[in-house]
């Protein structure tokens, strides 16, 4: 069965530090990975998509995630961190069709001035 | 031009009553979904149907039926609630088969049952 692991519950980032948010995956075949945000009240935002080629995607508001099939790993990151990156960070492993798609528990991140 | 839209946005309500909350995208998308989110913002799927065919049911309690009268609706219906059946439910669409379509979530509905 697939799984997720992202070992951050939450992380304190101080405004204008580098990110990274990890994301542990068990899959048996090739896995279609994502991260998503979620910002309070509100739904899930794609923020980057890996299916195949190469291994760092880059996704929206200046996000990057790097694939690493040795560590079966997808984690997130960000050179600089915008107070307005604060919210909840979801990372997601799924097959083609996303009708097997599953979410890790989610990161929380705060930013601090 | 909302794509995905679900209302309400906050349902609350009391243990035995019967409630729905519906959906409805407008992308073209041919495969909706249900999701849960627990108060400890774990996310899970219920159901998920593909050109109004239930595709996946989760083990989830039968008091909670989907309903897709059309590819670009999904409602989903609630009897007897009971309070652990409180929780952030998103609906959620995407194009089935089509590797460049990503999940498209809506703001999700706050069921509180009291």
């Amino acid at each position: 069965a697939q799984s997720v692991t992202q070992p951050d519950i939450h992380i304190t980032v101080s405004e204008g530090a580098s990110l990274e948010l990890r994301c542990n995956y068990s899959y048996g075949a090739t896995p279609y990975l994502f991260w998503y945000v979620q910002s309070p009240g509100q739904g899930l935002q794609l923020l980057l998509k890996y299916f195949s080629g190469d291994t760092l995607v880059q996704g929206i508001k200046g996000f990057e995630a790097e694939f690493k099939r040795s560590q079966s790993s997808f984690n997130l990151r960000k050179p600089s961190v915008h107070w307005s990156d604060a919210a909840e960070y979801f990372c997601a492993v799924g097959a083609r069709g996303y009708s097997t798609l599953t979410f890790g528990k989610g990161t929380m991140l705060l930013v601090s001035p | 031009d909302t794509a995905v839209s679900q209302t309400p946005k906050y349902l609350v309500t009391q243990m035995g009553n019967d409630k729905s909350i519906k959906c409805e995208q407008n992308l073209g998308h041919d495969t909706m979904y249900w999701y849960k989110q627990d108060s400890k913002k774990f996310l899970k799927i219920m159901f998920s149907y593909n050109n109004k065919e239930l595709i996946i049911n989760e083990t989830v309690p039968n008091r909670f039926s989907p309903k897709s009268p059309d590819k670009a609706h999904l409602n989903l219906h609630i009897n007897s609630l009971e309070l652990g059946d409180s929780a952030v439910y998103f609906c959620a669409s995407s194009h089935h088969q089509r590797d460049n379509s990503p999940l498209h979530f809506g703001n999700g509905t706050r069921l509180t049952v009291t």
